[in-house]
């Protein structure tokens, strides 16, 4: 089976830099995504890490080490927008490549 | 370019009472999913299509059905509402080139009186 933890809530004020951690405990490994979901939204992607290391899309960026288990999610300039919960998932080595989420990181940002 | 779609956004139901939840993409995806959404958690799979023809169980099946109608439409059956089906639920369907991405739905959420 499929296990992750992530912080269940952050804050932060507009223009900082936040790290979200997700960790993970899988029967198999074949990357980790991330993504936000806005209250009453949908969840929107992020990004995907399949390989160690950091992957940059503007403001944000995910680092993944699979030796550890480890990623997380890296907002920089940090805006009011940004506020909505952000989670992590593993994606399944099955035939439809299924995700794993794990419970989600409220992200408060303040003024 | 509509992605996916849900119908209906909102539903009430009455206990034991039963509802055809339903999900078309036009992105073409062999893949699609159906999650539930309960407060404070992530999402859960209820069931997920690999491919038209194909349907399989995920983490929380019990209480629901599927059909893969056709490569678009992708539907969840309760054949008999529970309260503790009261969520929101979201289809997904994914490209065929990896990458760990997944186009959701608006979702519906449905309350179980």
């Amino acid at each position: 089976g499929q296990s992750l933890e992530q912080p269940s809530e952050v804050t932060a004020v507009e223009g900082a830099i936040v790290q979200i951690n997700c960790t993970y405990q899988t029967s198999g490994f074949y990357g980790l995504s991330w993504y936000q979901q806005h209250d009453g939204g949908a969840p929107t992607f992020l990004s995907y890490n399949a390989l160690d290391g950091l992957e940059e899309t503007g403001r944000f960026s995910s680092f993944l080490s699979r030796s550890d288990s480890y990623g997380y999610l890296l907002l920089q300039e940090l805006q009011m927008k940004d506020s909505a919960s952000y989670f992590c998932a593993v994606r399944d080595p099955g035939s439809a490549r299924q995700l794993t989420f794990g419970s989600g990181t409220q992200l408060t940002v303040l003024p | 370019n509509a992605g996916v779609t849900q119908t209906p956004k909102f539903q009430v139901l009455k206990t034991g009472q039963s509802m055809t939840l339903q999900c078309a993409q036009d992105m073409n995806h062999n893949s699609m999913y159906w999650y539930r959404q309960d407060p404070g958690m992530g999402l859960r799979l209820i069931y997920y299509s690999a491919s038209e023809g194909t349907t399989d169980k995920g983490e929380v099946p019990n209480g629901y059905n599927v059909s893969r109608l056709n490569k678009r439409e992708f539907s969840l059956r309760l054949e008999s509402a529970a309260p503790s089906q009261t969520s929101v639920y979201f289809c997904a369907s994914r490209p065929s080139l990896d990458g760990g991405i997944q186009y959701f739905g608006a979702g519906t959420r449905l309350s179980v009186l």
